[in-house]
């Protein structure tokens, strides 16, 4: 079945440092991936999302590229701030409609 | 346009009970998918309605089932509730299904006693 690896956590930086989240996944077919974050108390938000190999998503400063020979997506930002702090899931999804998440990395971000 | 919503957002019951969680996607979107969130599990594929037909469903048990009305709302019932089933129960949807986007709601938490 569909798999998605991410770096364990919980991961703790100060304010500007880069951030690396790395997922892996395994999946039949070619699967689309996503990055969701959840800030406490609320559902997951899309943060960004690529749908075919080479492709990069971005938004807020973060980027992840999909790459189809590593079977990878990790997530990077340059400089991370206090308001990132928060939980964030790699995800794929196939045309078979089931979608799998990893379990997620806890973020913080120190001032 | 509104989001996802998700009623009731918090909810105690006790062990053998049955409950009924109800989500109302975004307007226009024909897919809903229940996820169950917990510390241990992590987030965990319930099932998923298209157009009042479930596509998918993942590994739960028969006690949990769902159902999809013709405006595209969903309902989750869980029966004979056990102490383990205390959890954030997330709904999303998407316009599509199969690779779309998914927008989640609040969840609703549930507590077993």
């Amino acid at each position: 079945g569909n798999s998605v690896t991410q770096m364990e956590g919980p991961v703790t930086l100060s304010e500007e440092a880069f951030l690396t989240i790395n997922c892996t996944y395994t999946a039949t077919g070619y699967p689309s991936l996503f990055w969701y974050v959840q800030y406490p108390g609320e559902g997951l938000q899309l943060l960004l999302k690529a749908t075919k190999a080479d492709d990069k998503g971005s938004n807020k400063g973060f980027e992840a590229t999909y790459r189809k020979e590593t079977t990878s997506f990790h997530l990077e930002k340059g400089s991370v701030q206090v308001s990132d702090s928060a939980v964030y899931f790699c995800a794929l999804s196939t045309n078979a409609g089931k979608s799998t998440f990893g379990d997620g990395t806890t973020l913080t971000v120190k001032p | 346009k509104a989001g996802v919503t998700q009623t009731p957002r918090y909810l105690i019951k006790t062990r053998g009970q049955q409950v009924t969680l109800s989500c109302s996607p975004i307007s226009g979107h024909r897919s809903v998918s229940w996820y169950q969130q917990t510390p241990g599990q992590g987030l965990q594929f319930l099932f998923e309605y298209f157009s009042e037909t479930q596509r998918n469903k993942g590994n739960f048990p028969g006690r949990f089932s769902g159902r999809q009305f013709s405006n595209s709302r969903s309902e989750m019932n869980v029966s004979t509730l056990e102490l383990g089933d205390s959890a954030l129960y997330l709904c999303a949807s998407s316009l599509e299904a199969g690779t779309d986007t998914q927008y989640f709601g609040p969840g609703t938490r549930l507590t077993v006693l």
